[in-house]
């Protein structure tokens, strides 16, 4: 069985500010992917990033990146530079293509 | 990545009813799968949709309250049978795919959602 835990329910960072969101997890397949969503309040679910247990060198994505310390089981979300459409509801996830298991989510408010 | 529609996008309906929801994908897919997000909730997977047969169903999801079809590897629906207030949710439609398809193997993409809401 895979989990993912994310201990953040809300966060809040100012403007053109770098701000960290926090996910650990658990499983026990030797091959995994860790995955970051969007959920604005539209709905939609839009992918992030994405970091493969194999992975030497960490993920990045435009002013996101994937903090993953295999030995901690953490895949944290780092973006940089915030801006206010970055206000939304973000999810961890960990499986593969074939089967998602999704934290809880964090709340980002981007302040002006 | 591939684009991804669904409809409706959103609907109020009366319990006792049925709603069928459908799931376009502008490309060939391998995977498509069907999630419910309760309100305030995460992401919970209904099951995987397959191309040709029954569709496949996680623990505490059962094909007759949730008929699954996919004829073809573009397009699947999801219909919500007999519902209940308890199935207001929104229900999203997501695909990925292997090597050949657009869709790169590892990444699972998500369609915009349907709102659905029971009286």
């Amino acid at each position: 069985a895979q989990k993912i835990t994310q201990t953040q329910p809300g966060m809040f960072v100012q403007e053109k500010e770098a701000v960290t969101l926090d996910c650990t997890y658990d499983t026990s397949d030797p091959s995994y992917g860790l995955f970051w969503y969007k959920q604005p309040s539209s709905g939609e679910m839009i992918f992030l990033i994405y970091q493969g247990s194999y992975d030497q060198q960490n993920a990045t994505e435009g002013r996101y990146s994937l903090n993953f310390q295999k030995a901690r089981k953490s895949a944290n979300l780092v973006i940089s530079a915030s801006q206010l459409g970055d206000s939304a509801m973000y999810f961890c996830a960990i499986g593969s293509a074939r089967q998602l298991t999704f934290g809880s989510g964090t709340q980002l408010t981007v302040l002006p | 990545s591939a684009v991804i529609s669904q409809k409706p996008s959103r609907d109020i309906c009366q319990r006792g009813t049925s709603l069928t929801i459908q799931c376009q994908v502008d490309s060939q897919v391998t995977m498509m799968f069907w999630y419910r997000q309760q309100p305030g909730q995460s992401l919970t997977l209904i099951a995987t949709a397959n191309q040709g047969s029954e569709a496949t169903y996680e623990s505490g999801f059962v094909i007759d309250k949730f008929p699954i079809s996919r004829p073809n590897l573009t397009f699947s629906t999801l219909t919500v049978s007999n519902m209940s207030p308890e199935d207001s949710s929104i229900y999203l439609c997501s695909v990925a795919g292997t090597s050949g398809s657009d869709v790169p193997p590892y990444e699972q993409y998500f369609g915009p959602g349907t709102r659905l809401t029971v009286t």
